[in-house]
């Protein structure tokens, strides 16, 4: 059985920082792109980060770029997401996405992990 | 930057039919995912390369998709079917999201 399971989402003072984790059970999690997608309160989904299964290419959206980094683990099948400079527009709920081929859509998501960013 | 549009809302009788769109440009060169999200739930991928579902998906659901714009149709909608749709298309390695339709039943 597939799962993502994300973890590390807390209240953050703005200019802090965050790691989440997300950790992938039940598929081969080597062969799989990983993005982070999140959701804003009253808002719609958005896409925030992409890391190739082999790390080759990672592209960052232009609202996080240098300010967040993607990385993973294949021998422990996590992937982290570090958040610095924080500020209240990234306050939101954070997804794991897992991704074998982009044509076949986003198939695997996880729960999600709270970040809020407030003072 | 690439961006898709959806009316922010749609709202349909039981046993109706509810049409959901999402525009872009030439959209339809591009292939679309439709994803459904219900309150408290992550969301769940309804349709992929524009027309296909995947296993587990009623037949209810289907879509098209051509020129600027795709389409999410549901028929014989049922009460289970009220939440929010997300169209989200590819424009390089960066999944573009739409702003989401609530559908009400």
């Amino acid at each position: 059985q597939v799962q993502l399971v994300e973890s590390g989402g807390r209240v953050v003072q703005p200019g802090g920082s965050v790691t989440l984790a997300c950790v992938a059970t039940g598929f081969a999690f080597s062969s799989y792109d990983f993005h982070w997608v999140r959701k804003g309160p009253g808002k719609g989904l958005e896409w925030v980060a992409f890391l190739r299964y082999d790390r080759s290419s990672e592209y960052y959206a232009d609202s996080v770029k240098g300010r967040f980094t993607l990385s993973r683990d294949n021998s422990q099948s996590k992937v982290y997401l570090q958040m610095n400079g924080l500020t209240s527009e990234d306050t939101a709920l954070y997804y794991c996405v897992a991704e074998y081929n982009r044509n076949d859509g986003l198939v695997y998501w996880g729960q999600g992990t709270l970040v809020s960013v407030s003072s | 930057s690439y961006e898709l549009v959806q009316p922010p809302s749609v709202s349909v009788a039981p046993g109706q039919t509810a049409t959901i769109t999402c525009s872009g440009d030439k959209l339809g060169t591009k292939y679309t995912c439709w994803y459904q999200q219900k309150p408290g739930q992550s969301p769940v991928l309804v349709i992929y390369q524009d027309t296909n579902r995947p296993s587990g998906i009623p037949e209810r659901f289907s879509a098209s998709n051509s020129g600027n714009t795709a389409t999410l149709t549901i028929s014989g909608t049922q009460a289970m079917d009220e939440a929010d749709y997300f169209c989200q298309a590819w424009d390089s390695y960066i999944a573009v999201f739409g702003g989401g339709t609530t559908l009400t039943v």
